[in-house]
């Protein structure tokens, strides 16, 4: 069975802090590996689709990594507007390609 | 670009009554719509996947007779849920993803909060 562990669970910056986000992931075939922004009440927001090792993508202040067992979304000087959860989620190979989903991160950044 | 809107986004309903929840995908055509349940503090629940013309998937654990699952067209996924209880009372989610052009990411909707008196 596919497995998501993020970690840490919630974490705390102040403004300009600069830190990571960590996803580790069990599965067979990877697919993809998805990342996403939730903010309270509201549907998650896709930021990106990682596929292979050592692949990297960024979106303004977010990065996010692929390694064979783990993926890190970077954040970069963060600010107050990034608090929000994130999650990871990666595609199981399997005939109707569902995505298992971790608990994600709570991300806040204070001002 | 892939926009998926769902209505209504909040609704509160008396308990055995049902209520339906609408899922539509708005600038594409989703080949595939996913059904997802989320309490507070955890994270998303895959109930079903479905699949426009064909019978839904539902995950281990959830009644398919409770919660039906109708994927009409390739724009629309309806979930319905019947005789609803307060322990039915959550934020349900729909995402849709089209495989047409080989991408996997699915885009969701803003949820639909349901509550049950």
């Amino acid at each position: 069975e596919d497995q998501v562990t993020q970690s840490p669970e919630a974490l705390r910056l102040q403004e300009g802090e600069s830190s990571s986000l960590n996803c580790s992931y069990t599965v067979s075939g990877l697919r993809g590996l998805f990342w996403y922004r939730q903010d309270p009440g509201k549907g998650p927001e896709f930021l990106f689709t990682l596929y292979s090792a050592g692949e990297e993508k960024e979106k303004e202040r977010l990065k996010a990594t692929l390694t064979k067992k783990e993926s890190f979304l970077h954040i970069t000087a963060p600010k107050p507007e990034d608090s929000a959860t994130y999650l990871c989620a990666v595609q199981d190979p399997g005939g109707y390609q569902k995505v298992t989903f971790g608990i994600g991160t709570k991300l806040q950044v204070i001002p | 670009g892939a926009v998926v809107s769902q209505h209504p986004s909040w609704v509160i309903c008396k308990s055995g009554t049902s209520v339906k929840i609408e899922c539509r995908s708005l600038d594409f055509q989703a080949t595939t719509m996913f059904w997802y349940r989320q309490f507070p503090k955890q994270s998303l629940m895959l109930m079903a996947t479905s699949n426009e013309g064909s019978k839904a998937t539902y995950e281990q654990g959830v009644e398919k007779d409770k919660f039906l699952i109708n994927h009409a067209s390739l724009t629309l996924s309806t979930l319905t849920v019947t005789s609803a209880h307060p322990e039915d009372s959550s934020f349900y989610i729909c995402s849709a993803r089209d495989l047409s052009g080989g991408v996997y990411e699915q885009y969701f909707g803003p949820g639909t909060r349901l509550t049950v008196t």
